[in-house]
């Protein structure tokens, strides 16, 4: 089945350790995306990438880095430079920008705790 | 700037009907959505509408666009203990890639 795969599903971190969350699609879709979640607050875009080797910057985008190396993979690096990195990160696909109903695919996530 | 609300809750009956609403800043956006959230899990595309409609019935759930006020609603007829979950509003910016989510609203529906 066609989908997006997010792992881990849990993942606990000292502080000053970097991390990454790994996020895969098999929906052929150009766009992906990553969002963080945290209560109250909705979700917050912190990189997407419309092709392959170009990703932008979100609106959250410090202390974070993601790689666009194959069209399946947009994994998500979280830096010790991120203040505070414990959250619920999502990560989604779409076909491709401007195509369509713009629908974003969601992954399951990504809960992530820093001890 | 782009920003888009909602109310954090909504408890109802079952049975009853439920309304979300949604305030949204960038009246060129093409299309708007409604996301539902299940506990720890991604969000799920309910419904969405374009721009140029103002009311899209898809069974129970009813969606209606004021473009004049920017404001969004979803409607949920006999509201059921299994839509009880989150739900997202969001807009598409036009020329761009991005959706802008609302804070997401919590729906709580008892017996």
């Amino acid at each position: 089945d066609g989908g997006i795969t997010q792992s881990p599903k849990y993942l606990f971190r000292k502080e000053g350790q970097n991390v990454t969350l790994s996020c895969e699609q098999n929906l052929n879709h150009d766009a992906m995306y990553w969002y963080r979640q945290d209560p109250g607050q909705g979700l917050r875009l912190i990189y997407y990438s419309q092709i392959v080797n170009d990703f932008q910057k979100g609106d959250i985008a410090e202390g974070y880095s993601v790689s666009r190396e194959k069209k399946e993979s947009f994994p998500l690096t979280v830096t010790s430079a991120q203040k505070n990195p414990t959250a619920f990160y999502l990560c989604a696909s779409s076909l491709n920008a401007g195509v369509g109903t713009g629908e974003l695919f969601f992954g399951e996530g990504s809960r992530l705790t820093v001890l | 700037g782009e920003d888009v609300e909602q109310s954090l809750f909504l408890s109802v009956r079952e049975g009853d009907s439920s309304v979300i609403n949604c305030t949204y800043t960038d009246s060129s956006s093409t299309y708007l959505y409604w996301y539902k959230q299940e506990p720890g899990a991604g969000l799920q595309l309910l419904t969405y509408i374009f721009s140029n409609m103002d009311m899209k019935q898809d069974q129970r759930l009813t969606v209606l666009l004021n473009k004049k006020d920017k404001h969004l609603s979803l409607r949920i007829a006999d509201t059921q203990t299994g839509d009880s979950a989150i739900y997202f509003c969001a807009e598409s910016m036009r020329n761009t890639d991005k959706l802008i989510f609302g804070t997401g609203t919590r729906l709580q529906v008892f017996p």
